[in-house]
């Protein structure tokens, strides 16, 4: 079946620190992958994604590379701040159409100042 | 990007009552949108897969009857909770994607508290 594992938080970090956030798949096929951010009280924004082996997508600092040899989707910045603080949720859509998306556990970041 | 909306963004309301709750895809034509619950602290749960102008699709130990969902054109989707109880209280969140995106995009989220 589909599952999506990520590192179980919470991760606490200093202003400026290097954020990594570990995230696995497994998948029949060729899924997408993606990161939603969830800020406190908040819905999720899709934050990045990669739809094909190889493919890196990257917004706001934030960056993660689809590696199809080891499953992997790992989320990195290099300089977090503090309004990076929130849940960040690794997800994948195991079709190109309309199915569910299935969601890691989330891990919960706090950067302090 | 796609902007998804949800209405009310917060609600009470007592036990036995039912509570509507709205999704709208703003300015896309979402022809499948899904519900999920939120538990604090915990992953999303998907509740239902909604297409416009069917039935939903319930994932398994979900009530049908209970949280009632219409889809019925292709920017609106609702859930009704009927008689809701305050073990319904939870963060409901929808999410809409269309055409053959794989994107979805997550309304705000309804937070519900049942009395």
């Amino acid at each position: 079946g589909n599952s999506v594992t990520q590192m179980e938080g919470p991760v606490t970090l200093s202003e400026e620190a290097f954020l990594t956030i570990n995230c696995t798949y497994t998948a029949t096929g060729y899924p997408s992958l993606f990161w939603y951010v969830q800020y406190p009280g908040e819905g999720l924004q899709l934050l990045l994604k990669a739809t094909k082996a190889d493919d890196k997508g990257s917004n706001k600092g934030f960056e993660a590379t689809y590696r199809k040899e080891t499953t992997s989707f790992h989320l990195e910045k290099g300089s977090v701040q503090v309004s990076d603080s929130a849940v960040y949720f690794c997800a994948l859509n195991p079709s190109s159409g309309n199915t569910p998306l299935v969601f890691g556990k989330g891990t919960r970041l706090s950067v302090i100042a | 990007g796609a902007v998804v909306s949800q209405h009310p963004s917060r609600v009470i309301c007592k036990s036995g009552t039912s509570v509507k709750i709205e999704c709208r895809s703003l300015d896309f034509q979402a022809t499948t949108m899904f519900w999920y619950r939120q538990f604090p602290k915990q992953s999303l749960m998907l509740m239902a897969t909604s297409n416009e102008g069917s039935k939903a699709t319930y994932e398994q130990g979900v009530e049908k009857d209970k949280f009632l969902i219409n889809h019925a054109s292709l920017t609106l989707s609702t859930l009704t909770v009927t008689s809701a109880h305050p073990e319904d209280s939870s963060f409901y969140i929808c999410s809409a994607s269309g055409g053959s995106q794989e994107t979805q995009y997550f309304g705000p989220g309804t937070r519900l508290l049942v009395l």
